[in-house]
């Protein structure tokens, strides 16, 4: 079975400073993978996704991930993170032979003065 | 374009009403999600519809009762609830329900308070 897993729950970092959070997967099969974001009190943003094409993918807001499929991750970086950047981060997979979207646990990022 | 809306924004509802929840998405999508997201978790998956029938319940409880009466608009009717419904519900949609590359977009959620 297909399972996303984000190890950190919470990622603590200052202001300015570069953030990498961490997404690795598990699936038997070829997978599309997706980083949203959900702020304070509001619904998921789609970041970024991979789907084909080249590993490094850059999103909105500054954020780029890099598919490695060799080691089934996707993590999450950003060089300066902002305090508007303090959100939840979900990681989350889908398949062609499946109608489902599979989400990490997510990571609380806080970003701090 | 990739919106997807929601109304109300906040709901408070107790055990004996009847509310409904509505979505709407102007993307041409013809899969329509609804999720509930229960605090510091992921959302859940409760049902698809696919070119506006319903294609999977995740065996959700009857008193959640989605519909949808056309191709843009997506609702669920809510009665007797239970305070642990309580929990943002999620709206999404995408291209179809094929997965895959299939993106689904999601609204900014309704927060139900159940009491």
């Amino acid at each position: 079975a297909q399972s996303v897993t984000q190890l950190d729950s919470q990622v603590p970092v200052f202001e300015e400073a570069p953030v990498e959070l961490r997404c690795n997967y598990s699936s038997s099969v070829s997978v599309y993978l997706f980083w949203y974001v959900q702020y304070p009190n509001q619904g998921l943003q789609l970041l970024l996704k991979y789907l084909s094409g080249s590993t490094l993918v850059k999103g909105i807001n500054g954020f780029e991930a890099e598919f490695n499929k060799s080691q089934t991750s996707f993590h999450l970086r950003k060089p300066s993170v902002h305090i508007s950047d303090t959100a939840e981060y979900f990681c989350a997979v889908s398949m062609d032979s499946s109608y489902k979207l599979i989400f990490g646990s997510g990571t609380r990022l806080l970003v701090r003065p | 374009d990739t919106e997807v809306t929601q109304t109300p924004k906040h709901l408070v509802m107790g055990m004996t009403n009847k509310k409904s929840l509505k979505c709407e998405q102007h993307m041409g999508h013809r899969a329509m999600y609804w999720y509930k997201q229960k605090a510091k978790k992921p959302p859940e998956l409760m049902f698809v519809y696919s070119y506006e029938k319903l294609s999977i319940n995740e065996s959700v409880p009857s008193r959640f009762s989605p519909e949808c009466p056309n191709s843009s608009l997506l609702n669920l009717h809510l009665h007797a609830l239970q305070p642990e419904d309580s929990a943002l519900y999620l709206c999404a949609s995408s291209q179809d329900m094929g997965g895959g590359i299939k993106t689904q977009y999601f609204g900014p959620g309704t927060r139900l308070l159940v009491l």
